[in-house]
């Protein structure tokens, strides 16, 4: 069966600090990867997502990630925490020939200290 | 453009009532899919609908949780007899047709689903 893990279930980083969450897949076939962000109260935000091609990606807000297959690993990071990067973070994956559904991490939550 | 609008935002209901959620999707997306989101559960896939295709209900919980999808647009998530393991928020979102290059699945608000 396919799952995502995604390492960590909270993490706090200071302020300037590289942000980097972890996200691994269990699949037989490379799934399509997404990284989600969601903040209180809302719904699911896109940050970037692998589909083929270039395996690292780069998102909004400065986010980007790596597809490595080698290591089952979509790690994502940022260079440079900010306050608003506080939200939790969900990586999830899509098998293209089972339909469209997405499979979730647990997430992780991200706090980020001034 | 308009998003995914989900109503109602908040619904509390007694156990062993049944309730209505609604999702409106982004226009022209023939695609749509209702997640769970609790914290036993994390988020998981309840059904998906893509065009005038069967729809795939591998994810729904039990018999008591239905779904349907009236003119390829809005979807109402039914669940009936309530229990309290129900309380949750539910998320739908839509996308074009997977395949080709587009697999993006934006997301509405939620309804935050609270048994008593």
């Amino acid at each position: 069966a396919q799952s995502v893990t995604q390492l960590g279930s909270h993490v706090s980083v200071s302020e300037g600090a590289l942000v980097l969450l972890r996200c691994n897949y269990s699949s037989s076939v490379p799934p399509y990867l997404f990284w989600y962000v969601q903040y209180p109260n809302q719904g699911l935000q896109l940050l970037l997502k692998y589909t083929t091609g270039a395996t690292l990606v780069k998102g909004i807000n400065g986010f980007e990630a790596e597809f490595k297959k080698s290591e089952t690993s979509f790690h994502l990071t940022k260079p440079s925490a900010h306050m608003s990067d506080a939200a939790e973070y969900f990586c999830a994956g899509l098998i293209y020939n089972q339909g469209g559904k997405l499979i979730f991490g647990q997430g992780t939550e991200l706090s980020v200290k001034p | 453009g308009a998003g995914v609008s989900q109503s109602p935002s908040n619904k509390v209901t007694e156990k062993g009532k049944d309730v209505e959620l609604r999702c409106d999707p982004i226009s022209g997306h023939t695609a749509l899919y209702w997640y769970r989101q609790s914290l036993g559960q994390g988020l998981e896939f309840l059904i998906y609908f893509q065009g005038n295709s069967a729809p795939d209900k591998s994810g729904l919980p039990s018999d008591r949780f239905s779904a349907e999808r009236t003119g390829g647009s809005v979807s109402t998530l039914t669940i009936q007899r309530t229990q309290q393991e129900d309380s949750a928020v539910y998320l739908c979102a839509s996308s074009l047709p997977p395949g080709g290059k587009s697999y993006e699945q934006y997301f509405g608000p939620g309804t935050r689903l609270t048994v008593t």
